[in-house]
């Protein structure tokens, strides 16, 4: 799987949006961009996840940029229990042997004030 | 009760204890999964189980030992640990591994050897 790079933190004041960079410019054709959230002391939380359209769900917006080495993920209105580690992953899907592998990197420790 | 559930919650145990950390979920899914997270270090993927077969061991100690007898449940054993493998340990599960599907973490067990 492709490997990501994400700042190591970010603030944001409660109620902007944010808006987390992720870059991936490895990234292979078959392969998707994930998002997953960690709260403190809990397990990560499934955000939202792409191939090369932008997405929205009730969470969040993930925006790719056209030659996939890049993607943004947006939460519209921060609130302070969104202050979380954020965690952008690349994974295949060629099957077979991926098996929920998510490889987890440092991610970016997202802040929210108030 | 819903998704992935871990118990205990908080364990600590000395090294000569032997121990057993519990995982089920309530999700229908037919893949489980064990990761370890120790303080300032991505996660990792230790075990992963495809319809109650071991599919992958990621060059885990033999002092964890999982188990999965059906497909809802999930367990580590542990024996004769170190004070290095004091780790939140998390438990997941998803459909059919290789597969796009969400991987659902529970909340985790936070193990401290003593």
């Amino acid at each position: 799987d492709a490997k990501t790079t994400q700042p190591p933190s970010m603030d944001c004041a409660e109620g902007r949006a944010a808006n987390l960079p992720c870059n991936h410019s490895t990234i292979s054709g078959n392969e998707y961009v994930y998002w997953y959230r960690q709260i403190h002391s809990q397990g990560p939380q499934y955000i939202i996840h792409g191939l090369k359209n932008n997405e929205t769900n009730e969470m969040a917006s993930l925006i790719i940029t056209e030659d996939r080495k890049s993607s943004t993920l947006i939460l519209p209105h921060a609130t302070l229990r969104d202050t979380a580690v954020y965690y952008c992953i690349v994974r295949s899907s060629a099957g077979g042997t991926s098996y929920g592998k998510l490889t987890f990197g440092q991610g970016t420790i997202l802040t929210v004030h108030p | 009760e819903t998704g992935v559930t871990q118990t205990p919650r908080h364990l600590v145990m000395g090294m000569t204890n032997k121990k057993s950390l519990k995982c089920e979920q309530h999700l229908g899914h037919n893949a489980m999964y064990w990761y370890k997270q120790s303080a300032k270090k991505p996660l990792e993927l230790m075990f992963v189980y495809s319809l109650e077969e071991r599919v992958e061991n990621n060059s885990v100690p033999s002092r964890f030992s999982p188990e999965c007898p059906n497909s809802s449940h999930l367990f580590l054993h542990l024996h004769t640990l170190q004070p290095e493998d004091s780790a939140l340990y998390l438990c997941a599960s998803s459909q059919l591994p290789g597969t796009l599907e969400v991987v659902t973490f529970g909340s985790g067990t936070r193990l401290t050897v003593v």
